[in-house]
């Protein structure tokens, strides 16, 4: 049961570039999440999935896009990378939203110059 | 609009002392979390208060829900370097659809 898991761990991109951050997690989780950690600073939600089939806007999601593969799978992905989106990206996953308690996987260090 | 908000923001705590951490929503929380996330990790729940005035203790860690359901707090006994970290707590606000919101955190630095 490895819970949380995402790749890769460390990026480092060039401004324009794109990628996809993945995430999965082997709880059978209704609700996943995207969040990113700047140094020193709390969790900010960029996008979520209540459901499988369903995604929506978190607090800062401009710059980014989501897709819910399946229940087990969600990734994000960044389109042309800014240096402002360099950042700690974290996956987390939950039973369901709101009342229940979050799981986090590893992170993935983004760094773009 | 709703939040969260966690008073201080950082803590500097002589190895071997007391803390409180506290944290304050603008609006009434069905439940509050905390989590707890070390230097270079990614947070970890540390439990859940459902219930108005709830006190739950976990070895030297305290945790207490008002009784208006609006605050939280988190007491650390005899302060150890393991509880070095970041502590977030969080609850689900209406207006974020019952997202689970999050905290600032309290970043807790531990003197030997």
């Amino acid at each position: 049961n490895a819970g949380v898991t995402q790749t890769p761990k460390f990026q480092v991109l060039k401004t324009g570039q794109s990628m996809t951050l993945q995430c999965a997690q082997d709880m059978n989780h209704n609700s996943m999440y995207w969040y990113r950690q700047d140094p020193g600073m709390g969790l900010r939600l960029i996008y979520y999935s209540a459901s499988e089939g369903t995604t929506d806007k978190g607090e800062v999601p401009n710059g980014y896009n989501v897709s819910r593969l399946n229940k087990r799978e969600f990734s994000l992905r960044l389109e042309s990378a800014a240096p402002s989106q360099t950042s700690v990206y974290f996956c987390a996953s939950s039973a369901g939203m709101g009342n229940y308690e979050q799981y986090f996987g590893p992170g993935t260090r983004l760094t773009v110059t | 609009g709703q939040q969260v908000m966690q008073i201080p923001q950082y803590q500097h705590v002589q190895e071997g002392e007391d803390f409180t951490t506290y944290c304050n929503s603008s609006t009434t929380l069905s439940n509050i979390q905390w989590y707890k996330q070390r230097p270079g990790g990614h947070p970890v729940f540390l439990i859940q208060l459902v219930k108005s005035g709830e006190v739950k203790k976990q070895k030297r860690l305290t945790f207490q829900f008002g009784e208006a359901k609006k605050n939280s707090s988190l007491h650390i006994t005899a302060t150890q370097t393991t509880d070095v970290g970041t502590y977030f707590c969080a609850g689900p606000l209406k207006a974020a659809g019952n997202k689970l919101t999050f905290g600032g955190g309290t970043r807790v630095l531990v003197k030997p």
